[in-house]
């Protein structure tokens, strides 16, 4: 049973490109979230999908940031006109359910911007 | 203040020590515990997960949580150098899948 994958592991880019990072889930899960991770810092949440709905995107630092999950699996997110700031590791993770499930977690995505 | 406390370390042990790692927390709506381990360049990976109060163990990991104090605690028996990675706690309160996350300890065990 494979785990939830993301792609690319790293990842570099130059301010003001845009990005997509992405991530599959393990297979069955409904719940699907991203986190932003600093580095020394815990996950910082940034949206919550439960199959295709985003239904919290309140995290999501600016209106540069972008989410998708449009068949309830393999998500993308998307970052428009990359800045400096944007530079951390991004999580995702996948539960079964929705209330209370534990989260299982990809390797992120490390983007740096240049 | 931030709802989640825990000391960033790093915390230094001897292999074989007893490892005692902490979180406190603010909001008493609070009900679902878990502690994650993450190795360098890698994802959390879930070590414990307990609902209230009371203790779980599993292996050489002893999760304990008291609620009237608010605090979590890891409890690492016979530590091993493969136990050094970062250590975070997560939290949620009933019917909500929002966790909020610690910021980790960092953990090295000494051989």
């Amino acid at each position: 049973g494979a785990g939830v994958s993301q792609s690319p592991r790293y990842k570099v880019a130059k301010r003001g490109q845009d990005v997509a990072l992405r991530c599959d889930p393990i297979s069955g899960h409904v719940s699907l979230f991203w986190y932003q991770q600093a580095l020394g810092q815990g996950p910082e949440f940034l949206t919550y999908f439960q199959n295709e709905a985003q239904l919290d995107k309140s995290g999501l630092p600016s209106d540069r940031f972008f989410a998708e999950r449009p068949e309830g699996s393999v998500s993308t997110l998307k970052i428009q006109r990359t800045q400096q700031e944007d530079s951390a590791v991004y999580l995702c993770a996948s539960s079964f359910g929705t209330d209370n499930s534990p989260l299982h977690f990809g390797n992120g995505t490390r983007l740096t911007v240049t | 203040q931030k709802e989640v406390e825990q000391d960033p370390g790093p915390l230094s042990v001897p292999e074989g020590a007893i490892v005692s790692l902490n979180c406190t927390y603010s909001n008493s709506a609070f009900q679902y515990f878990m502690w994650y381990r993450q190795y360098s360049r890698k994802g959390p990976e879930l070590l414990m997960y307990t609902y209230s109060s009371g203790n779980k163990e599993d292996g050489r990991f002893t999760a304990q949580v008291d609620k009237s104090s608010k605090y979590i605690s890891l409890f690492i028996r016979d530590s091993q150098p493969s136990d050094s990675a970062t250590y975070l706690c997560a939290m949620s309160a009933e019917r909500t899948y929002k966790y909020i996350f610690g910021t980790g300890t960092r953990l090295k065990v000494l051989a």
